[in-house]
């Protein structure tokens, strides 16, 4: 059963101070990891699918990067409107086409 | 373009009452995904379709249906309401399987 971790559950950052979030998963073969933000009592916005060890993706102040065990999300100088929670969900390359999502890590910026 | 819709937004039925969720995806997408999202936990995975045909299923009683017409809008039907059913309900759309998934802004179900 694919199983997906993330950390820390919470985070609190000044404007300007960098941070990360991981995301740890398990799988049987992985197809595609992808990161989401959602605001509160809105759906899930697609930030970015990651296919293999060693890719990265960036936009703006977020940049994502993979490995065979985890994924981080770096926010490089966050500003207040980046306040949100972010998704992390795996897709298995068998069976189904569909995402297994982690509990998310609430982030908050505070100008 | 339009992205992912879904209707109604919010919406408060009683225990042991039914109710049907109904979602638009994004033009030329042609698979359309049910998510459950309680509070503070990640969507769950509830439904699958791809050209009108059932490709998953997650772990979900019977009492969630759903279908995909040929327009590749769909429902989410759900019988008898339990309290614990109260959540917020996603439709997630894309191109065909395997691509990445574009939700809507979901219809928040109150069962009281």
């Amino acid at each position: 059963e694919d199983q997906v971790t993330q950390s820390p559950e919470a985070l609190r950052l000044q404007e300007g101070e960098s941070s990360s979030l991981n995301c740890s998963y398990t799988v049987s073969g992985l197809r595609g990891l992808f990161w989401y933000r959602q605001d509160p009592g809105k759906g899930p916005e697609f930030l970015f699918t990651l296919y293999s060890a060693g890719e990265e993706k960036e936009k703006e102040r977020l940049k994502a990067t993979l490995t065979k065990k985890e994924s981080f999300l770096h926010i490089t100088a966050p500003k207040p409107e980046d306040s949100a929670t972010y998704l992390c969900a795996v897709q298995d390359r068998s069976g189904y086409s569909t995402l297994t999502f982690g509990k998310g890590t609430m982030l908050l910026v505070s100008p | 373009d339009a992205g992912v819709t879904q209707s109604p937004t919010h919406l408060i039925k009683t225990r042991g009452q039914h109710v049907t969720l109904r979602c638009s995806p994004i033009s030329g997408h042609k698979s359309v995904s049910w998510y459950q999202q309680v509070l503070g936990q990640g969507p769950q995975f509830i439904f699958q379709y791809y050209e009108k045909e059932e490709r998953g299923r997650g772990n979900f009683p019977d009492r969630f249906s759903a279908r995909q017409f040929p327009n590749y809008s769909s429902e989410l039907n759900v019988n008898a309401l339990l309290l614990g059913d109260s959540a917020l309900y996603l439709c997630a759309s894309s191109l065909s399987l395997g691509n990445e998934q574009y939700f809507g802004p979901g219809t928040r179900l109150t069962v009281t």
